[in-house]
This record gives C-alpha cells, sequence and structure tokens, in this order.
C-alpha cells in the first residue's frame, strides 16, 4: 500500500521569498504523483501532476515540482511567494497498480505568507 | 469551466439519523469519488466507483456507508445511522474518461455537523 508523507504541518515565508513544501512517498509499484491546493472554504484544485517523463513538472501560478524516484520524494518549490499563495497544500500518490481508483492524500501543510 | 456541484453545502443532522449527500459530477466524467477531511486532519478517501460499481473502498466505508449513481448525473453518498465521528467535510470527485491517472475534479464539500 502507498503512504505520502509531509514533512511540514505549518510553512511560515515573507512575500516574494523562496519556498519549499516536502513531499515523501512510499509504494511497492510505480507511483502517479500530484499536488493539490485548497483555499479556504473551498474543494481541492491540481496544481501539478507526474505521471512520466520529465521528473521536473511545471504547474499553475508558478509552482513546480521534481519527482525524485531514488530519494521518493516530490517536493513542490516556488522561487517568489505571493499572499494570494496563502493555502493548504496537499500532496498525493495514486500507484499504477489500482490505475488510480485510490488516490491517497498527506496530511497537509498550511504554507502561510506574511507581508 | 465545469464543474462538479455538492449539496447540500452544510447539513446538520442529529445522531442516529441517515443522511444524504448529493453531488453531480462533470458530465463526461466515469470515474467518482468520496472523500472526508474531518476538521484540521488530512484528506482521507471513502470509495471509488466505476462502471456502476465500487471499484475500491477504505475500511471507513463500513456497512454504515453506500453510495449510489441513481440517475445519469447525480452520485450520492448515504450514512444510515450517523455517529458524531462522522462529523467532517465530505468532498465529491470525479476524473475523466482518459485513464485512471487523470488528476480528480473535487467540489466544494458539504459540512456535515452530527450533533
Amino acid at each position: 500500500a502507498q503512504s505520502v508523507t509531509q514533512l511540514d504541518s505549518q510553512v511560515p515565508v515573507f512575500e516574494e521569498a523562496p519556498v519549499e513544501l516536502r513531499c515523501n512517498y512510499s509504494s511497492s509499484v510505480s507511483v502517479y504523483l500530484f499536488w493539490y491546493v485548497q483555499y479556504p472554504n473551498q474543494g481541492l484544485q491540481l496544481l501539478l501532476k507526474y505521471l512520466s517523463g520529465s521528473t521536473l513538472v511545471k504547474g499553475i501560478n508558478g509552482f513546480e515540482a521534481e519527482f525524485n524516484k531514488s530519494q521518493t520524494s516530490f517536493h513542490l518549490r516556488k522561487p517568489s511567494v505571493h499572499i494570494s499563495d496563502t493555502a493548504e497544500y496537499f500532496c498525493a500518490v495514486s500507484d499504477t497498480n489500482t490505475g488510480g481508483f485510490k488516490t491517497i492524500f498527506g496530511a497537509g501543510t498550511r504554507l502561510f505568507v506574511k507581508a | 469551466e465545469p464543474e462538479v456541484t455538492q449539496t447540500p453545502s452544510h447539513q446538520v443532522t442529529q445522531m442516529g439519523q441517515e443522511v444524504i449527500l448529493r453531488c453531480v459530477p462533470i458530465s463526461n466524467h466515469l470515474y467518482f469519488y468520496w472523500y472526508r477531511q474531518i476538521l484540521g486532519q488530512k484528506v482521507e478517501f471513502l470509495v471509488s466507483f466505476y462502471n456502476n460499481e465500487i471499484s475500491e473502498k477504505s475500511e471507513i466505508f463500513d456497512d454504515q456507508f453506500s453510495v449510489e449513481r441513481p440517475d445519469g448525473s447525480n452520485f450520492t453518498l448515504k450514512i444510515r445511522s450517523t455517529k458524531l465521528e462522522d462529523s467532517a467535510m465530505y468532498f465529491c470527485a470525479s476524473t475523466e474518461p482518459t485513464g485512471t491517472n487523470s488528476p480528480l475534479h473535487f467540489g466544494n464539500g458539504t459540512r456535515l455537523t452530527v450533533t
């Protein structure tokens, strides 16, 4: 069975500073990886996904993530954050065996951008 | 852009009562899901549904829970006899028919409060 660990529950950062939100996963088979964002009182929205191919994936709102198979990581980065990036970010994994019928989420990282 | 819609946005019920949460997935999607998020905790997988049957379910999805696609547009989650610990935000999601590695499209959720 797969699992996802988000190493930081909260990340405070100043506006225009870079940020990295960390995610590690475990699975016995190949995986698909996702980052979702949740703004207050809303559902989750896809930021980016890794299915195969290039290990550096770019998403919406200037975010990118790098898949590192040897370290089983999929960290999310943004070079310069805005106040509007304040939200909860979830890393998620589904494995290629079940075909993605079951996507598992990490516990979330609350990004708080300060002026 | 097409959306997943959920009704009601907030449901209050007494312990032991039955509750039905309703969802209208995106019209050309074929895979449907329910997730829940207890306040301040992780997003938990409940069940996936494809071709009019359950594809996968978690240990949370016990005999008190059931899902149904009663017509061509709605997808419902029924909790037969609610408990206090069922209080949570329930999210419906759907994915495209192109493959099960497609990202989840979430509704805005139904906040269930069991008193």
